[in-house]
């Protein structure tokens, strides 16, 4: 079945720093991707729909400048936290849609832990 | 705006008995609707799909629209589903999730 991982599975880092985090689709193509930040016991906030080829689209609050989100190829999408503070610390996971699948399914990756020290 | 809600944040049977995770929606349009799961240290997966009328792993769900529901059952609950349950809207693309129910089935 269609597998998306993650890349690294958890992260410490010092305040003021920033910390990337790659998404990949592991056996099929994904156009679009999302990126959702889970807080504990929360549910997932959607952050932004990643395209391949063009720029990232960002939900109501999600700051772009903060949040760097690129999809340079149709199997990965990375996401960068700009100046991390410990505000940001958070679970982030992504997700691959796979438009081939039918019908269109969402796969999601195990998630990225992220600790601002 | 889109809205699931989850009123059930636990919910605890014993093994064998019926259960029932609540989910109720807010959307004005034609809406598509999913339930995930996500067992101990294990990543989000589609459990089903509203459009599908399946039944997966003994788990159904029914669309009502009138009460803007999609309940997720199960008519004999085992250990093994023991798991944080979603409840998604996809409007456009996008998932909405509900706040999440933690079920535990007790032996």
């Amino acid at each position: 079945g269609a597998v998306v991982s993650q890349h690294p599975s958890w992260v410490i880092c010092k305040s003021g720093t920033s910390v990337k985090i790659e998404c990949r689709s592991l056996d099929f193509q994904a156009t679009t991707m999302f990126w959702y930040r889970q807080f504990p016991k929360q549910s997932l906030m959607l952050m932004a729909t990643s395209n391949e080829g063009s720029k990232a689209t960002y939900e109501q609050g999600v700051e772009k400048d903060k949040f760097l989100i690129n999809h340079a190829s149709l199997t990965l999408s990375t996401l960068t936290v700009t100046s991390a503070h410990p505000e940001d610390s958070s679970f982030y996971i992504c997700s691959a849609r796979d438009l081939a699948g039918v019908p269109d399914t969402q796969y999601f990756g195990p998630g990225t832990r992220l600790t601002v020290l | 705006a889109q809205r699931v809600t989850q009123p059930e944040k636990l919910l605890s049977v014993f093994k064998g008995a019926p259960v029932e995770l609540k989910c109720n929606y807010s959307y004005s349009g034609s809406p598509e609707l999913f339930w995930y799961v996500q067992y101990s240290r294990q990543r989000l997966q589609l459990l089903l799909r509203h459009i599908s009328r399946e039944s997966i792993k003994g788990f159904t769900a029914d669309l009502n629209k009138g009460e803007t529901s999609f309940h997720l059952k199960k008519p004999f609950a085992q250990e093994e589903d023991s798991a944080m349950y979603y409840c998604a809207l996809k409007i456009y693309g996008k998932l909405t999730f509900g706040q999440g129910t933690i079920l535990t089935v007790h032996p």
